[in-house]
């Protein structure tokens, strides 16, 4: 069975481009969440969708955006880029059913420069 | 500030011993705990979990601990090995029927062959 699976693997953009992620479930898994991970920190919630709606966000600005298609892949786009979103986006599925884990794909490292 | 930290940000051990990787909680209404395994250039991947009515977990060659009366959840690696190396996350669900975690900064783990 196939991970989850993000794409790009790196992606180079310059300050003030806008820049589009994109993140392909679990088979079977409805449930989508983006985290952002800066170097040296700790994962930092971003956003949540569940069948094709946004449950949540994190406290992001709203140039950080998204949705969710109705195959359940995702998209995350972050406009108006500035260096400090410089980090690794990790798109994480479940099943959504509480308690069932969290499985993470490898992330996209987004470098701005 | 996040509500799930770590006592030890690095931990050495000598191969073939045990590791204890210690985290701190301070949300009362956290239910489900959960830890992950981060290798360099890889998404977290997920190790175990446990539930609040639960104090103790087992799995392969891992253990989780919860001790609710202190706030204090612990995962012990039993002889550990070089593959072990990597940084360990815990992370609470604050939210019932959500998957948004509240993860720690990490504890990095380096095996001594």
């Amino acid at each position: 069975e196939a991970g989850v699976t993000q794409s790009p693997t790196h992606l180079i953009k310059t300050r003030g481009q806008q820049a589009t992620l994109r993140c392909s479930p679990i088979s079977g898994h409805t449930s989508v969440y983006w985290y952002q991970q800066a170097l040296g920190l700790g994962l930092q919630f971003l956003l949540w969708y569940d069948e094709g709606e946004e449950r949540n966000r994190g406290n992001f600005p709203p140039r950080f955006s998204g949705r969710q298609f109705p195959n359940y892949s995702s998209e995350l786009n972050v406009n108006a880029l500035e260096l400090e979103d410089s980090a690794l986006y990790l798109c994480a599925s479940t099943m959504g059913q509480y308690n069932s884990p969290l499985h993470f794909g490898n992330g996209t490292r987004l470098t701005v420069t | 500030g996040e509500s799930v930290g770590l006592h030890l940000p690095t931990l050495s051990v000598q191969e073939g011993d045990n590791s204890i990787i210690n985290c701190a909680y301070s949300n009362s209404a956290s239910d489900y705990f959960i830890w992950y395994k981060q290798e360099s250039g890889k998404g977290p991947q997920f190790i175990i979990d446990i539930r609040s009515n639960m104090d103790k977990r087992q799995g392969q060659r891992v253990t989780v601990l919860l001790n609710k009366t202190v706030k204090h959840l612990s995962l012990q690696i039993a002889a550990t090995q070089p593959g072990d190396s990597a940084v360990y996350f815990c992370a609470e669900n604050e939210a019932a029927g959500s998957y948004q975690l509240t993860f720690g900064k990490g504890t990095k783990l380096s095996v001594i062959p």
